[in-house]
């Protein structure tokens, strides 16, 4: 079965340092997303990302953070100056229209 | 952001029983919703949908209640089995394309054998 691939699958990182997570989604999906769950909350929707371009952002997408889907298979999410409030599971999702996500197993962010 | 609430954040289950995971949600706008399973240490499982249109979906042993008047929404495991013991999350979307989807709090089930 197809897989949304994500690595790495832990990232220790010193605060105001930059970060890039990377995702492989499914070859064939659309619509690429990043959701981060902190630790006992809830998954929280960051950006979704269609036709090589952001179609949506929350207000936790500030401008620490890009995302970039530089050859056609990887989609990358930065954050250019980590907080400690950046601690978190980062997941990729890939989609297609119509369907429910599919989610990769995630990056555990810590910063410290 | 409220949009999504799972008001119950754990549920407990004798094996064989029927689960009934709960959801509200209080944007009008949505039409499109989901369940979705995670295990410790995985990324969220989607299980089965539901659009506006329909008031039930069934997929072997998970189907999906919508209530729009009440919007509300559930989902019944029968028979549960100890395997799906994992967090629940409910999430809801305008239209079923690229938009963002709105998750709840979820909800962790434990099944007992």
């Amino acid at each position: 079965e197809p897989e949304v691939t994500q690595t790495p699958s832990h990232q220790v990182t010193q605060m105001g340092q930059e970060v890039i997570l990377r995702c492989v989604p499914i070859s064939n999906h659309l619509y690429f997303y990043w959701y981060r769950q902190i630790l006992g909350q809830k998954v929280e929707f960051l950006v979704s990302f269609y036709n090589n371009e952001i179609s949506e952002k929350s207000e936790i997408f500030d401008d620490q953070f890009s995302v970039e889907r530089p050859d056609g298979s990887n989609f990358t999410l930065k954050i250019r100056s980590t907080k400690l409030e950046d601690s978190a599971m980062y997941f990729c999702a890939s989609r297609l229209q119509g369907h429910g996500y599919t989610f990769g197993s995630g990056t555990r962010l810590t910063v410290v | 952001d409220q949009q999504v609430k799972q008001n119950s954040p754990s549920l407990s289950v004798q094996e064989g029983r029927i689960s009934i995971l709960n959801c509200d949600y209080t944007n009008s706008m949505f039409d499109y919703f989901l369940w979705y399973k995670k295990y410790p240490a995985e990324g969220p499982t989607f299980l089965i949908s539901i659009s506006s249109i329909k008031d039930k979906n069934e997929d072997g042993r998970f189907t999906v209640f919508l209530n729009k008047s009440a919007k509300h929404l559930s989902l019944h495991i029968v028979p549960s089995q100890p395997g799906d013991s994992a967090v629940y999350f409910c999430a809801a979307s305008v239209g079923t394309g690229g938009f963002k989807t709105i998750f709840g709090a979820g909800t962790r089930l434990f099944v007992k054998a």
